[in-house]
């Protein structure tokens, strides 16, 4: 059984770096086809993709915030972190990690229950 | 960058009727990189439909979806009570497009 897990603060100030956590059970992120992704959900909004990290260590960013996101794995821990700089209000949201697998034809099939995070002062 | 516009914003229909969602493109999708979820309030997204119509495991069969191109639908046959959600698409395309979701359509009881 598939079970992912977001873990990270609540609250950050603007202008802060976010460092999120996903640790996961029932894969392995060294399986061929296989990829971990951040999605996010501002209150009352739609679901904006952020990141995902292959099995082969490939990376792609949301070309929108590319430039503030990091993404990573370590597969001996079974967790893969998110780093987002610079962080603002307009960045208060729901996060997710999901698993994603090419015979799902990289549609996300399993979530996490999701992380809220405020971005205040 | 590829933009999927969802429509109705918001559909308003009773258990036992048949459901259409639609979802366009802006321009062309893989049929094979198309996806749709479901999510209830205070809950994560669920994956219904991948490959523009396959269902995902353990999903009943009056969800369907059909489509490519750029005009893609989400049919629910006959709407249960557990059916009334909000609904995205979803397109994965390659670097450095990546993932791009719909803006949801909102289904309420009517």
């Amino acid at each position: 059984q598939i079970t992912l897990k977001e873990s990270g603060p609540t609250l950050v100030k603007p202008t802060q770096t976010l460092t999120l956590t996903c640790t996961f059970s029932g894969f392995s992120l060294s399986t061929s086809g296989v990829g971990v992704g951040w999605i996010r959900q501002p209150p009352g909004k739609a679901l904006e993709w952020l990141a995902l990290i292959y099995w082969d260590d490939d990376k792609r960013y949301s070309p929108s915030l590319k430039s503030r996101l990091t993404i990573t794995k370590d597969t001996s821990k079974n967790q893969v972190v998110l780093t987002m700089t610079n962080m603002d209000p307009v960045d208060t949201a729901t996060y997710y990690c999901a698993h994603t697998e090419s015979k799902w034809r990289d549609a996300f099939d399993i979530w996490g229950q999701g992380t809220m995070v405020t971005v205040s002062s | 960058e590829i933009v999927l516009t969802q429509s109705p914003g918001t559909l308003s229909l009773s258990p036992g009727e048949r459901a259409t969602l639609s979802c366009r493109a802006s321009q062309s999708v893989s049929s094979s990189y198309l996806a749709w979820y479901q999510q209830k309030p205070g809950q994560a997204p669920r994956l219904l439909i991948y490959g523009a119509s396959s269902r995902a495991t353990g999903i009943p069969d009056r969800f369907s979806g059909s489509g490519s191109g750029t005009d893609f639908t989400l049919t629910i046959s006959r709407l249960e009570p557990e059916d009334f959600a909000v609904y995205y698409c979803q397109q994965y395309g390659s670097s450095p497009q990546g993932y791009t979701f719909g803006q949801g359509t909102k289904l309420e009881i009517k």
